[in-house]
């Protein structure tokens, strides 16, 4: 299956909100309600910030926010912070199988 | 606290097999799903296949059959994944991570980079 569509990077000044979509098809994001979103710094491993569309696991910031409209999941950061500097990636289950995106880099100007 | 801690670096020549291990902690082993994920140096997340804990039956991603074997050793809490017939493109991090609902990977080992080189 293929990977789903995120764009390749996105920016934002401090203080502002961003958004990233993830763009999937019937098939995978608009059949199932398990997109979940990723942080990575270089060199770490990935972060759980979302999971279940729009669930936050304890300890990851109310300033990250999910959800999802037809094949489109989307992630959300308000109050944008230089630590939000990261890749970040959403994936979904298909039935069998788990697809991540691409990935996105936030860069925080 | 629920930890994952992967085996270290391993350098193997084209053709050899490697095993790296994830040792889990914190939690009840058998309880939740174990999944490998690989990262290709400066490229994205690929799911490579999960593992039941609890029945020992893994299951395994497209491009991730025949050469890919993961495993579990429940008496010590251990996760393993295999690759036989290692060739330069398994060049990778490989990090192992726990499913806590429908493939949302809430903890995750340090990662265990393979470099397959001459």
């Amino acid at each position: 299956q293929s990977a789903l569509t995120q764009p390749a990077s996105v920016s934002g000044s401090p203080g502002q909100s961003i958004t990233i979509p993830c763009t999937g098809t019937s098939g995978d994001v608009g059949a199932y309600k398990c997109v979940s979103w990723y942080q990575q710094h270089p060199g770490k491993a990935p972060k759980l910030m979302i999971y279940d569309v729009s669930s936050r696991p304890s300890g990851v910031s109310h300033r990250f926010s999910g959800s999802k409209s037809g094949n489109t999941a989307s992630l959300t950061i308000s109050g944008l912070q230089a630590e939000d500097e990261a890749y970040y990636y959403c994936s979904t289950c298909t039935g069998a199988s788990t697809i991540f995106g691409g990935g996105t880099k936030l860069t925080v100007l | 606290q629920v930890q994952l801690v992967q085996s270290g670096f391993e350098l193997k020549k084209p053709g050899a097999s490697v095993k790296v291990s994830c040792k889990a902690s914190g939690y009840r082993f058998t309880s939740y799903a174990l999944n490998w994920v690989r990262q290709v140096p400066g490229q994205g997340l690929e799911w490579m296949g999960w593992i039941n804990t609890k029945t020992r039956v893994p299951s395994y991603a497209q491009g991730f059959t025949g050469r890919f074997v993961f495993s579990v050793d429940t008496s010590v809490n251990m996760a393993y994944m295999e690759i036989s017939s290692l060739g330069p493109e398994d060049t990778a991090v490989y990090y192992c991570t726990r499913d806590i609902t429908t493939a949302s990977f809430d903890s995750w080992g340090q990662g265990t980079l393979v470099t397959v080189s001459s």
